[in-house]
């Protein structure tokens, strides 16, 4: 089955700095890779998702970018504020009835 | 719509008691997913289903962990008996999956305790 591996497993920046956490996944059938954003105590949001015929997709401070043949996918943002301050999940799949595997998880921490 | 719905947010049992979370997808969405969520495992997919139908349950921990869905609106995941290893949120998520993938929506989580 799928495996997915995301790295940092934490990550800490000043307000106003870049962020970028890393996946990389095993099945080359994948063709759906999206990223959730977690508060505290809340449940897991989409913020942004990419699809295997893409490379790259933005949405104002954040872009995810995708190369397939090494199999890995990164999720940029740009301009950090405290309010980004989250666990971010990458995941993989769309291949079996939209199932997806996840990453461990990235917590960002964003100092003011 | 309300989005996904589960019951209960919290519960707080003993050890050896049962256990039923309870979801209500979103409708229209055709596949629905359990999730166990803890510190150390992350977010583990225990069982899906796509049309009512359960398509696998490999990530079931043990025979203690069921689940059904009888009908479109409905789903349960059952522990019997409870241990305290079972502690953890337990979501459940529903997506529309028919050619490109949906987004896969979260419920709220039921957070279980169990003593």
């Amino acid at each position: 089955g799928e495996n997915v591996e995301q790295h940092p497993s934490t990550l800490s920046v000043q307000e106003g700095d870049s962020a970028v956490i890393k996946c990389t996944y095993s099945d080359s059938a994948s063709n759906y890779f999206p990223w959730y954003k977690q508060e505290l105590g809340k449940r897991p949001q989409l913020i942004i998702d990419i699809r295997s015929n893409v490379g790259e997709k933005k949405d104002q401070r954040i872009a995810v970018t995708l190369n397939k043949t090494a199999k890995h996918f990164s999720l940029h943002i740009t301009e950090t504020q405290p309010e980004d301050s989250a666990v971010y999940f990458c995941a993989a799949g769309g291949t079996s009835y939209g199932k997806l595997t996840f990453g461990q998880g990235t917590i960002l921490t964003v100092h003011p | 719509d309300a989005g996904v719905i589960q019951s209960p947010r919290h519960e707080v049992t003993e050890m050896g008691q049962e256990v039923t979370l309870r979801c209500k997808p979103i409708s229209g969405h055709n596949s629905l997913f359990w999730y166990r969520q803890t510190m150390m495992r992350g977010l583990e997919l225990l069982i899906y289903f796509n049309n009512n139908v359960p398509i696998d349950d490999s990530g079931m921990p043990e025979d203690r962990f069921s689940a059904k869905m009888p009908n479109a609106s409905f789903s349960t995941l059952k522990i019997q008996p409870s241990e305290p290893r079972d502690s953890a949120v337990y979501f459940c998520a529903s997506s529309f999956a028919g050619g490109n993938t949906g987004e896969l929506f979260f419920g709220e989580g039921s957070r279980l305790t169990v003593l």
